[in-house]
């Protein structure tokens, strides 16, 4: 089955405990994005990738890094997470974002304490 | 600075009439819009686009329209049913070297049967 799978599903950590948020597609595709979720802010985009090893700044890329060494992944970190972080994240993949935008997964609920 | 907004958070729509999403965008460079579904607890999902030189795509119950000169497109689903209740997010696409989707902040709707 074509997917993107990102795990956690939900975490729970503590101020400037490093994490890496992992993100798998099977579909080849060499578009990859972060974005996540917040009440009345929508979808903002954090990091994107167009494909192995260039990756680069979205809307708000502070706190976060990403890498992209393979095709297939495009894990999220944070070296020292803030509350502020806390959100709801998504990994997206895409073929040619014109034809059907981005396949998403289902979403890290990450809370920050 | 929003330059993909839905002005409208909520919509309540009776099972079988027709419910109208409006999103408008500042940006005329854009090339591609894009509609998307999201349920709680998963990832949004595809719904349908739409080029920036056409004015309109029907897919099934699904029609968007575009109107350039005011930089407005809306989503109409007729009729509509109880399983469309849920949040959707217009997003808009800049083409070319970046390739970068930016999204609205959402609606929700709720079919009532």
């Amino acid at each position: 089955e074509a997917q993107v799978t990102q795990n956690p599903r939900y975490l729970i950590t503590v101020t400037g405990k490093k994490l890496t948020v992992t993100c798998s597609q099977n579909m080849n595709h060499e578009y990859m994005s972060w974005y996540r979720q917040d009440p009345g802010l929508g979808l903002r985009q954090i990091y994107y990738s167009m494909n192995v090893e260039v990756t680069d700044k979205g809307d708000v890329p502070e706190g976060y890094k990403v890498s992209r060494k393979e095709k297939r992944n495009f894990p999220l970190i944070l070296e020292s997470p803030s509350p502020n972080q806390t959100s709801l994240y998504f990994c997206a993949s895409s073929l040619t974002l014109s034809t059907g935008g981005y396949t998403f997964g289902s979403g890290t609920r990450l809370t920050v304490v | 600075d929003q330059q993909v907004k839905q002005n409208s958070p909520s919509l309540s729509v009776q099972e079988g009439r027709i419910s109208i999403l409006n999103c408008d965008y500042t940006n005329s460079m854009f090339d591609y819009f894009l509609w998307y579904k999201k349920y709680p607890a998963e990832g949004p999902t595809f719904l349908i686009s739409i080029s920036s030189i056409k004015d309109k795509n029907e897919d099934g119950r699904f029609t968007v329209f575009l109107n350039k000169s005011a930089k407005h497109l809306s989503l109409h689903i007729v009729p509509s049913q109880p399983g469309d209740s849920a949040v959707y997010f217009c997003a808009a696409l800049y083409g070319g070297a970046t390739n970068k989707l930016i999204f609205g902040t959402g609606t929700l709707l709720a079919v009532q049967p």
